[in-house]
Formats: structure tokens, sequence, C-alpha cells
């Protein structure tokens, strides 16, 4: 049983469009992120929520957003892509601040 | 602000040969964790190690340790008898957890580990 799981694991789109990347975690976790690895392997926190607060890096665009359904999932909507938007997108949960996150096996993004 | 310093972009050994991975950080805060990750040609990210401030016993896992000065900020990572499966990106990452409520970390810019069979 995969711990967190990501779909799709590869994404190739146009500029303009809206995509969706979905992020399921079973380890009971109650806190789910969001990061973004850059080209040059930078890992960038871009969200953090749990059922009572979303913490959102300032830095993320608002086309960007994260909703989650329920604690288990925290999916990541992002509106009229643009080419910088190309990255790996990883989803992680932990218990709160009190254990290690564990990733999801990324998400590879490519606009065109 | 938070900050984290991987000062070595790459690193090659022979097999068998001893690594070590630095890593310094920055924080005002005085509860704060500390984290190894590793991210394998394969692309996933692992978990290696969580330590919190106020915990500085070194640890050892198998050909792993880990080094944490609170004097010097560093966390550094050291690698015994390196072997091909060790070759990898690892991340030294830090969590202000206690401030934040959540487990946000701040990632290095991470130490690309070759080993040469």
């Amino acid at each position: 049983d995969t711990a967190v799981s990501q779909t799709p694991k590869y994404l190739v789109t146009q500029m303009g469009n809206d995509k969706s990347i979905k992020c399921e975690q079973n380890l009971g976790h109650d806190t789910m992120y969001w990061y973004k690895q850059d080209s040059k392997k930078f890992l960038k926190i871009m969200f953090s929520y749990n059922n009572k607060e979303l913490i959102i890096n300032e830095t993320v665009p608002n086309r960007f957003s994260p909703k989650s359904p329920d604690k288990a999932h925290l999916n990541l909507h992002i509106n009229s892509l643009e080419l910088g938007d190309s990255a790996v997108y990883f989803c992680a949960s932990s218990f709160r601040g009190n254990t290690e996150a564990f990733f999801g096996q990324g998400t590879r993004l490519t606009v065109v | 602000a938070q900050k984290v310093t991987q000062a070595q972009t790459e690193i090659s050994v022979v097999e068998k040969e001893d690594v070590t991975l630095d890593c310094v950080y920055e924080t005002r805060d005085t509860t704060y964790y500390l984290f190894w990750y590793k991210q394998p040609p394969s692309g996933e990210l692992v978990f290696l190690i969580r330590r919190n401030s106020f915990d500085e016993q070194n640890e050892i896992s198998g050909r792993y340790s880990w080094n944490f000065q609170k004097s010097t900020s560093s966390f550094n990572f050291t690698i015994t008898a390196s072997q091909v499966v060790d070759s990898a990106v690892y991340f030294c990452a830090l969590s202000e957890a206690e401030r934040t409520g959540a487990n946000n970390l701040f990632f290095g810019t991470g130490t690309r580990l070759t080993v040469i069979p």
C-alpha cells in the first residue's frame, strides 16, 4: 500500500489550460502539503493544510489553489498554466508538526 | 528568517570511501526540527532522519550517521563505506513546527552524491 499517492505521475498540457493533481494519504495524518521542485532541484513549500488552517507561501501565485475534500486528500488546482509552472510537484503529509513528512512520488508537469 | 545551506553542490567518491555531507542552518526559533531526505535517480523523496533542537545526541543507523551541533548550527550526514546505491541527491531541511503548527520544510539546495564503482 502506497502511503502518499499522487496522480497523475506525468502531465503534459498547453499554456492557458487548467489542470488538477490529486493526492491521497492513508497514514492517518492530519496535515498535508504541496511542494514544488524546479529544474534545478530546488524544493519549496507551497501550501500546508489541516482541517483548521491553510498556510500559504506568499510567493505562490493565486492561480494555484489547494482543495481538500477530506483529511486524506489534498488536490492542487492550477488555472491558466504558464511555461514557468513546469516542475515536479510533490504532495506530503505529516501529523501536525510533530512527525516527519512523507512524500508522494511526485507529478512532473510540463507546460508547452 | 530560516535558511538551510548545503555548500557542497556535487561530491564524487569511490565505492567504500566514507563521505560527509554538510548542512548549516539559520533560525530564530529555539525549538525546531532538522531533517535529511534522499532523492535517488527515480525521483521520490525518502525520509532519512528527523532531529529536534533539544536532542544533540549523534545518531547512527547502519552505515549512516548524523552529527548535530547547535554551537555551529550544523547537522552533518556521514555515509560510511559508500555504495553505488547511495548515489542520489541529499537534502537537508529545517522545520519551525512549534511556531507554525505544521511541518513546513525549508530545504537546502541539495548535494548530489555520485559513488563510483
